[in-house]
This record gives structure tokens, C-alpha cells and sequence, in this order.
């Protein structure tokens, strides 16, 4: 089942905040947050598998929920370099069906 | 290690013709994974495999898509016979355990344009 992403697309100004949602109608097993520039590959960012569980990268961090329902993907003081789209893939207890979400396409303007 | 390595890097085809796509994994991993990606499906998961052995091929669009992985380093999706709503870009991903708790490696895709 694929997860739903919010927003479906994002202007920022360098230096402002951007929160990409991620959500399942069920508990999942893991989640995790992939990037993606204009024709290249999907690159990996994080892995959160624990409820309540926050983790970060650099200036990117991301969250999951208790219920582990819903994570979130945090950009802090963005970076003409975080341009492109952001994925959320799910793995459902039981399988190793590693599912993305629709994508969040983020542009960073000067 | 160079990654998972992806061929051809582009491929255009008339309606109707055989389409071979090639994956080599990264050595050592696993899991193996093919991806298509249009932009009103995004990344749909076609199938994937466990120590060569085809686990879930529910993602599969239709009988005229075939998957096979006759040893660990290689890997090939055939569209037989092609059309043009299979024109997209194809990933293969591998992942040394479990994706559970491990990243995909993603290769560099084959864009595959049907005439």
C-alpha cells in the first residue's frame, strides 16, 4: 500500500523551513526518506524504524510518530542544493516491499 | 564497489519489439528491486527479489512483463511486446539485508522510450 505524501510540491527562499508529510493507514515496520535530482537516481537520506524516533542529518532531520503512521521530514535553513523531490518509501510488517509515496517536489530560489 | 549498474542508459523501441533492461547489483547484496517511474505513477515497485528467488511480482503490470534473476550478479526485465504507455524511466535497486532496516541502492535507470 503507498503511502501519502503532503505537500505535492514546494517553493522555498533560501534559508526558510520546509515539513514533508508522510502518512499510512497502518503501523508500518520502517520508513524511509529518499532524494532525488533531476534525472539522476533516488539517493538515501534516513531510516527511522522506531515509534518516537527522530533522526537527523545535517540540517535535515525527520520524525516517527508513536503509532508509526506518520512520519515527517524537516529542512532547516534550506540550501540551494536540497532542490528536488523528496520520497517516502514504507515497509510493511512481513514483507520487504519497500513502497514510495508520490513524491514531494521541492524548489530552493535564491 | 561501482554501484548498481544499469543497461542501456537509453533505450528507444518501436510498438511491438522485445525490450531487455539489464541490472548487475551491488556485490554481496541480497535484495533486489525493479522500479518504474512515470511522472503520473511516480516509483511504482514491480518486483523483487530474495537470493535470486522472485518473492513478490504483484507490481507487475501485465502478463507481457517478465522478470528473471539467474544468479546474484545479474538481473533482466523484458517487455514483450512493448508499447507506448511502457515508455518510462526503469530503476534497479539492491539492498544488502533486509530493506526493513537497510537503504536501497538505486542504479542510474534506463529511460525507455516506445514508438
Amino acid at each position: 500500500q503507498q503511502p501519502v505524501q503532503s505537500p505535492q510540491a514546494v517553493i522555498l527562499r533560501e534559508g526558510e523551513d520546509a515539513v514533508i508529510n508522510c502518512s499510512s493507514s497502518k503501523a508500518l515496520y520502517s520508513v524511509h526518506w529518499y532524494r532525488q535530482k533531476h534525472g539522476e537516481a533516488p539517493v538515501f537520506l534516513m531510516i527511522l524504524l522506531k515509534g518516537g524516533e527522530q533522526k537527523g542529518h545535517e540540517k535535515i532531520s525527520a520524525s516517527f510518530n508513536e503509532k508509526k503512521q506518520q512520519s515527517s521530514l524537516y529542512l532547516t535553513a534550506s540550501q540551494l542544493s536540497y532542490s528536488g523531490t523528496y520520497f517516502c518509501g514504507s515497509v510493511n510488517f512481513g514483507n520487504e516491499k519497500l513502497t514510495f509515496g508520490t513524491g514531494t517536489r521541492l524548489t530552493i530560489i535564491p | 564497489d561501482a554501484g548498481v549498474i544499469q543497461s542501456p542508459r537509453h533505450e528507444v523501441t518501436e510498438m511491438g519489439q522485445e525490450v531487455t533492461l539489464r541490472c548487475k547489483p551491488i556485490s554481496g547484496h541480497d535484495y533486489l528491486f525493479w522500479y518504474r517511474q512515470t511522472m503520473m505513477r511516480g516509483l511504482e515497485l514491480l518486483i523483487y527479489f530474495n537470493n535470486n528467488v522472485p518473492i513478490d511480482d504483484s507490481g507487475m503490470p501485465e502478463d507481457r512483463f517478465s522478470a528473471k534473476m539467474p544468479n546474484a550478479s545479474f538481473s533482466t526485465l523484458k517487455i514483450q511486446p512493448s508499447e507506448p504507455r511502457d515508455s518510462a524511466v526503469y530503476f534497479c535497486a539492491s539492498s544488502f539485508e533486509r530493506t526493513s532496516w537497510t537503504e536501497a541502492f538505486f542504479g542510474q535507470g534506463t529511460r525507455l522510450t516506445v514508438v
